[in-house]
């Protein structure tokens, strides 16, 4: 069963333009995790954050977390070509299990 | 390191023909994962282990589906009888603590 639903399914923007992706889950949490997958590959990791934490930042990476709405949000600022992939958000609830939604497909114009 | 390796990378089988995955975690993780990747249903946690325990199997789709970790450096996921619907993309991820790490899949399509 999906755990997060991620919003939109997919976007498409100018390069340099900023991109933001939602998640919302349904149960409570351990962590909330970002990862990204390019055509064929396996996921990659891209951040955590915990459930008592509300903002975290990586690089161009800025997530964000309302645990009191049970939502995430995940910004990826000055877009490059090389960003284009979906984006999943994933999450960590007390028994470890780790649960995925269905993604965001971004897609970079140059 | 050379990462969560998955085999074999493509699979083409007949309905009703057993088919096995095969995974090999990070040496020194000590949890396991498999996913199932379909365009309808997204990624589907289907078990998971725990220092090669199984904690949770629920998702598996039924008794067609078996897996096992007999060893901390090996798991497989085995179908038998395979059916067409089972087509999807077969991800093995490994953790050491909350990060997963992916392999890069195999392509099963039952003909």
């Amino acid at each position: 069963s999906q755990q997060g639903e991620e919003d939109p399914q997919a976007l498409s923007i100018q390069e340099g333009e900023n991109a933001t992706m939602n998640c919302s889950y349904k149960t409570s949490i351990n962590n909330l995790q970002w990862y990204r997958q390019n055509s064929g590959r396996g996921l990659v990791h891209l951040i955590l954050i915990r459930s008592n934490e509300r903002e975290k930042h990586s690089g161009r990476l800025r997530v964000t977390l309302d645990t009191s709405k049970k939502s995430s949000s995940l910004l990826i600022t000055a877009s490059r070509a090389a960003d284009t992939a979906s984006y999943f958000c994933a999450t960590e609830s007390r028994d470890d299990k780790i649960i995925f939604g269905k993604g965001t497909r971004l897609h970079i114009l140059p | 390191d050379a990462g969560v390796i998955q085999s074999p990378r493509h699979e083409v089988t007949e309905m009703g023909q057993e088919v096995t995955l095969r995974c090999k975690p990070i040496s020194g993780h000590n949890s396991l994962f498999w996913y199932r990747q379909t365009m309808m249903r997204g990624l589907e946690l289907l078990i998971y282990f725990n220092n090669n325990v199984p904690i949770d199997d629920s998702g598996m789709p039924e008794d067609r589906f078996s897996a096992k970790m007999p060893n901390a450096s090996f798991s497989t996921l085995k179908i038998q009888p395979s059916e067409p619907r089972d087509s999807a993309v077969y991800f093995c991820a490994s953790s050491l603590s909350e990060k997963l790490f992916f392999g890069s899949g195999t392509q099963l399509s039952v003909l």
